[in-house]
């Protein structure tokens, strides 16, 4: 099946600092890419969807001077958390669905970043 | 608005034992359903997806789902549970468009005990 990876797969940060988490989808291409952030036992919010080429859409009160995101190429979007504070701990995830014909409703999943901010 | 319910928080069930874990949903439109599994620390495995055709899906990992239009379900089962089985599984829904994000229940704990 489709691989997509995330880099780091954890991170300590201080506050105040940025932190930068990367998604690549391994063996496919992705016009589209989205970023979830899971809090401990809880479900999937979804941040914002990246779009390669183009400003990222982000869903209603996320911040996007704070959670900055990238997406340079058809297999790379990047999530800088800005200024990092305590309660940005959390765990991201990214997901991406290919191009092929066929295929373009089912999303793969990256193993997640954990992120702690001291 | 597209949304799915996970009744349950926690699913208990013997090894061995038939499991079934619920999920509703409500949808403007023709319905785009998934199944997600997760295990700790992890990011999200595919198990199985409607979108058309046959009302029961076959999935992986021996698991299946039923379509119910009238009772707008898409449960997710497995005849025989195993110890490894246990997880965290979220129901998701497509959003309104082609390529838009997913939305997820709330998630359901799986515990199958030996």
């Amino acid at each position: 099946g489709a691989v997509v990876s995330q880099h780091p797969s954890r991170v300590i940060c201080k506050s105040g600092t940025s932190v930068k988490i990367e998604c690549r989808s391994l063996d496919f291409q992705a016009t589209t890419m989205f970023w979830y952030r899971q809090f401990p036992k809880q479900s999937l919010m979804l941040m914002a969807t990246s779009n390669e080429g183009s400003k990222a859409t982000y869903e209603q009160g996320v911040e996007k001077d704070k959670f900055l995101i990238n997406h340079a190429s058809l297999t790379l979007s990047t999530l800088t958390v800005t200024s990092a504070h305590p309660e940005d701990s959390s765990f991201y995830i990214c997901s991406a669905h290919p191009r092929l014909a066929g295929d373009s409703d089912t999303q793969y999943f990256g193993p997640g970043t954990r992120l702690t901010v001291l | 608005a597209q949304s799915v319910a996970q009744p349950e928080d926690q699913v208990n069930v013997a090894e061995g034992n038939p499991l079934t874990v619920k999920c509703t949903y409500s949808v403007s439109g023709n319905p785009y359903l998934f199944w997600y599994v997760q295990y700790p620390n992890r990011g999200l495995q595919f198990l199985l997806k409607y979108i058309t055709g046959d009302n029961l899906v076959k999935g992986s990992y021996g698991f299946e789902a039923e379509f119910n239009k009238s009772q707008t379900s898409f449960h997710l089962k497995k005849p025989s549970a195993l110890v490894s089985d246990s997880a965290l599984y979220f129901c998701a829904v497509r959003g309104l468009r082609a390529g838009t994000a997913l939305i997820f229940g709330k998630g359901t704990t799986l515990s199958v005990s030996s």
